[in-house]
């Protein structure tokens, strides 16, 4: 099973709204990152958080961790639409080298 | 830097031929990971070396999957023979170790990706 599973699968809004998405994982984790991937394209990284963080920024992205319930989500505010794509978070788990686990996405459509 | 190069684009294949992907890192990584993409499976990691060394290749499907790395600016996946069920996006992607680099230089394991090679096996 994936370690790290996105909710929802896909999202449409209007652009100037926000855009949130969440991430669940099993196992104990070092990080998480979330990763951004334009159609036709490979991955491009967006933002890491620690375990022993709870809430990062960056731009117009909000992170937050909640390690006791394993789950994540990404806030993109005021979407533009060159942020339809889709976003994937990425698990970094305990002993497990430095492998990434990624889920499965959610594809988000911002509407102009 | 170009970042991670990888080539074919685009690949076209019948069964049973052998198929090479190729991938450049970006200079100075010491990471280098394998990922096949597809609807059904979503990213899958296939294989992923240090310094040239494969560390974890139980992602490889099978033995007609193989990977080498004979130098830290190259590397190959090789499929021989292809189906049409290897029909998929491969990704590249590399990384920086901070602990080589410091960790103001290079974030733990951020993967920088390639742009992909599309293949079809008919």
């Amino acid at each position: 099973s994936q370690q790290g599973e996105e909710d929802p699968q896909a999202l449409s809004i209007q652009e100037g709204e926000n855009a949130t998405m969440n991430c669940s994982y099993k196992t104990s984790i070092n990080n998480l990152q979330w990763y951004r991937q334009n159609s036709g394209r490979g991955l491009v990284h967006l933002i890491l958080i620690r375990s022993n963080e709870r809430e990062k920024h960056s731009g117009r992205l909000r992170v937050t961790l909640d390690t006791s319930k394993k789950s994540s989500s990404l806030l993109i505010t005021a979407s533009r639409a060159a942020d339809t794509a889709s976003y994937f978070c990425a698990t970094d788990a305990e002993a497990a080298g430095n492998k990434l686990t990624f889920g499965g996405g959610t594809r988000v459509l911002v509407k102009p | 830097d170009a970042g991670v190069i990888q080539s074919p684009r685009h690949e076209v294949t019948e069964m049973g031929q052998e198929v090479t992907l190729r991938c450049k890192p970006i200079s100075g990584h010491d990471y280098l990971f394998w990922y096949r993409q597809t609807m059904m499976r979503g990213l899958e990691l296939l294989i992923y070396f240090n310094n040239n060394v494969p560390i974890d290749d139980s992602g490889m499907p099978e033995d007609r999957f193989s990977a080498k790395m004979p130098n830290a600016s190259f590397s190959t996946l090789k499929i021989q023979p292809s189906e049409p069920r290897d029909s998929a996006v491969y990704f590249c992607a590399s990384s920086c170790d901070p602990l080589r680099l410091g960790a103001r230089i290079c974030s733990y394991n951020e993967q920088f990706f390639g742009p992909g090679t599309r293949l079809t096996v008919l």
